[in-house]
């Protein structure tokens, strides 16, 4: 079946540091792939998303490549604020748009 | 935002009493979910819809039932709540092509269930 698999947290970063949060994944056939992001007490919100090899996604200065031959998508964030603390994650679409998450990762960022 | 809202947002509810949560969207959007959220879990998918009266389970479906009637209204019963059902739950819908795996779902703001 599918899985998705992110490193461990919680990550704490100063603010304007380069971000990275690993994502791998399993899957048959050629699955879309998501980062989604949950703010304290809200619902999760898309990010990015790629839905071929080789796409890269980008949204408020995140990015994350599509790669079939290491089945990865990692997110990264070349200078991160306060604002972006939230909890991370990783995942991916099979049939029906059902998604498999990975574990999330909370990310705080001190000023 | 997607126009998804979810009822209640926050409930205590004894051992062994049924619960229904509510998920209402307008967007007219096909695919409607229910997930559930644990720490150490992410979210973990228990039913979703694909269309009126079409359903099916997902990876952790035991003790939860859905029904939908409407296309705007999908329901989401614990038959008899258990601690283990303490958790937080999302509706999430799509307008899919069953096809497409590129299709953006979209989420509801939670709703916070405590058994007790």
């Amino acid at each position: 079946g599918n899985s998705v698999t992110q490193m461990e947290g919680p990550v704490t970063l100063s603010e304007e540091a380069f971000l990275t949060i690993n994502c791998t994944y399993t899957a048959t056939g050629y699955p879309s792939l998501f980062w989604y992001v949950q703010y304290p007490g809200e619902g999760l919100q898309l990010l990015l998303k790629a839905t071929k090899a080789d796409d890269k996604g980008s949204n408020k200065g995140f990015e994350a490549t599509y790669r079939k031959e290491t089945t990865s998508f990692h997110l990264e964030k070349g200078s991160v604020q306060v604002s972006d603390s939230a909890v991370y994650f990783c995942a991916l679409s099979g049939a029906n748009s059902k998604l498999t998450f990975g574990k999330g990762i909370t990310l705080s960022v001190r000023p | 935002d997607a126009g998804i809202t979810q009822s209640p947002r926050h409930k205590v509810t004894e051992t062994g009493t049924p619960v229904t949560l509510r998920c209402h969207q307008t967007e007219n959007h096909r695919y409607m979910y229910w997930y559930r959220q644990d720490p150490g879990h992410g979210l973990r998918l228990i039913h979703y819809s694909y269309g009126v009266k079409d359903t099916d389970k997902g990876e952790v479906s035991d003790g939860y039932s859905v029904s939908r009637s409407k296309t705007e209204d999908f329901l989401l019963t614990l038959e008899s709540a258990t601690s283990s059902q303490t958790s937080v739950y999302f509706c999430a819908i799509s307008e899919s092509q069953a096809s497409y795996s590129g299709n953006t779902i979209y989420f509801g703001e939670g709703s916070w269930l405590t058994v007790v």
